[in-house]
């Protein structure tokens, strides 16, 4: 069975601080993987999406980067954390083709 | 631009209070809808896909049915361990990989 972690769990980091979430799925091979965040009161927003190594699709400008450096690996950066980046960080995978995804346990990010 | 609305926003039942919770959307054209169940400080956990109008889909008290503008999740006497937000999101055809997600409804069970 395939399985989606994210570390760490919680997170409190100081403005202008960098930042490195990093996923990681297991079971499966080539999937889509998801960077999303999701604030205090509001949906989830997409932020990354990769089809493959070295392939991201950006959804939304800011301070944020993602890469794919091998097929089941997706990592979440910035050079300098704002307070407004603060929220619940999830990443998702999918077999593509317009199915399911399914989600890890997600970071808790404090900027302070 | 495609878009999902679910409703209410928060729902109070009592234990063994069915109800049922919306989800509309406008989307270019359906590839799928997908509910999942979210627990507080949890990441979203799939519930189910409905692919066409008129499909249901039922797991121990939920049922989600489609329609061409609309999904609803019926709960069938629900219990406390029932609370949690559910969400609901669509993928749309055109080769997108997204998918665009609803806000959510959060449904508070009470004993």
């Amino acid at each position: 069975s395939q399985t989606i972690h994210q570390w760490p769990a919680t997170l409190v980091q100081p403005v202008g601080s960098p930042l490195s979430l990093e996923c990681t799925v297991e079971g499966t091979s080539n999937p889509n993987l998801y960077w999303y965040r999701q604030a205090a009161g509001r949906g989830l927003q997409l932020l990354f999406y990769s089809v493959g190594i070295g392939q991201i699709s950006s959804e939304v400008p800011q301070n944020l980067s993602a890469s794919r450096p091998q097929d089941r690996q997706f990592i979440l950066s910035s050079k300098k954390l704002l307070l407004s980046d603060s929220g619940f960080y999830l990443c998702a995978w999918s077999l593509g083709g317009g199915r399911e995804q399914y989600f890890g346990p997600g970071t808790r990010l404090t900027v302070t | 631009e495609d878009q999902v609305t679910q409703s209410p926003e928060a729902l109070r039942l009592q234990e063994g209070e069915s109800s049922s919770l919306n989800c509309s959307y406008t989307v270019s054209g359906l590839r799928g809808l997908f509910w999942y169940r979210q627990d507080p400080g949890k990441g979203p956990e799939f519930l189910f896909t409905l692919y066409s109008a008129g499909e249901e889909k039922e797991k121990e008290r939920l049922k989600a049915t489609l329609t061409k503008k609309e999904s609803f999740l019926h709960i069938t006497a629900p219990k406390p361990e029932d609370s949690a937000t559910y969400l609901c999101a669509v993928g749309t055809q055109g080769g997108s990989e997204k998918l665009v997600f609803g806000k959510g409804t959060k449904l508070t069970v009470n004993p």
